[in-house]
């Protein structure tokens, strides 16, 4: 049962465009979502986060918007870098962000060109 | 930087044997959180502690499993009789309050051969 889906397991974009990471969920309990960047041998790291009363959240170069009728978000980086290489997790929480535990998509992994 | 860190990086165990991974997660932070991701598949959540007890644990924490704070600083995941299927990465982490991120430690590479 997957509550948390990333079709694309993986994409790539040239340096300096944009990359766009899609995230789907289904359950409409969740009501806080992250998304986390991993490297080989690396713990996930924190990217930015939304709230299910918002719509789009703004750090530096990553945007995420959220559309909760469609249950989707998504990550825009832009403009990507080569260092921006790596599998981003979409995660979503029930709770708030951080008393329950954190859903978390099988990742995208984003491979950024020079 | 305060960080969450595990030990070790990686165990090997055989079969049977009881395995504890070690954390210690970031000082003033309240909520830790035990991950794991079996190679090639996601990152699956497998409990939460808070104020000294399991506040949430999903299927995969069975009787097996067991964690423990006991001391100020590190927090400990207990495997007491590994099996093949527990190889994975397992990874610690910590958050402060509501409404905040987690921070995830590097991991610990468990193989049980």
């Amino acid at each position: 049962d997957q509550q948390v889906k990333q079709n694309s397991p993986s994409l790539s974009v040239q340096e300096g465009r944009i990359s766009i990471l899609n995230c789907d969920y289904t359950n409409s309990m969740f009501d806080y979502f992250l998304w986390y960047k991993k490297y080989p041998a690396e713990g996930p790291t924190f990217l930015i986060s939304i709230s299910s009363i918002k719509d789009k959240n703004e750090d530096g170069r990553f945007t995420v918007f959220l559309n909760k009728s469609a249950k989707h978000l998504s990550l825009h980086i832009v403009p990507s870098q080569p260092g921006d290489s790596a599998v981003y997790f979409c995660a979503a929480s029930r709770y708030g962000g951080s008393q329950g535990n954190l859903i978390f998509g099988k990742g995208t992994k984003l491979s950024v060109k020079p | 930087e305060p960080e969450v860190t595990q030990t070790p990086s990686h165990q090997v165990t055989q079969m049977g044997q009881e395995v504890i991974l070690r954390c210690v997660p970031i000082s003033n932070h309240l909520y830790f959180y035990w991950y794991r991701q079996i190679l090639g598949q996601k990152v699956e959540f497998l409990v939460s502690f808070y104020n000294n007890e399991i506040s949430e644990k999903s299927e995969i924490f069975d009787d097996q499993f067991s964690v423990e704070r006991p001391d100020g600083s590190n927090f400990t995941l207990k495997i007491r009789s590994t099996k093949l299927e527990d190889s994975a990465m397992y990874f610690c982490a910590s958050s402060g309050d509501t409404n905040t991120e987690a921070f995830f430690g590097q991991g610990t590479r468990l193989t049980v051969v």
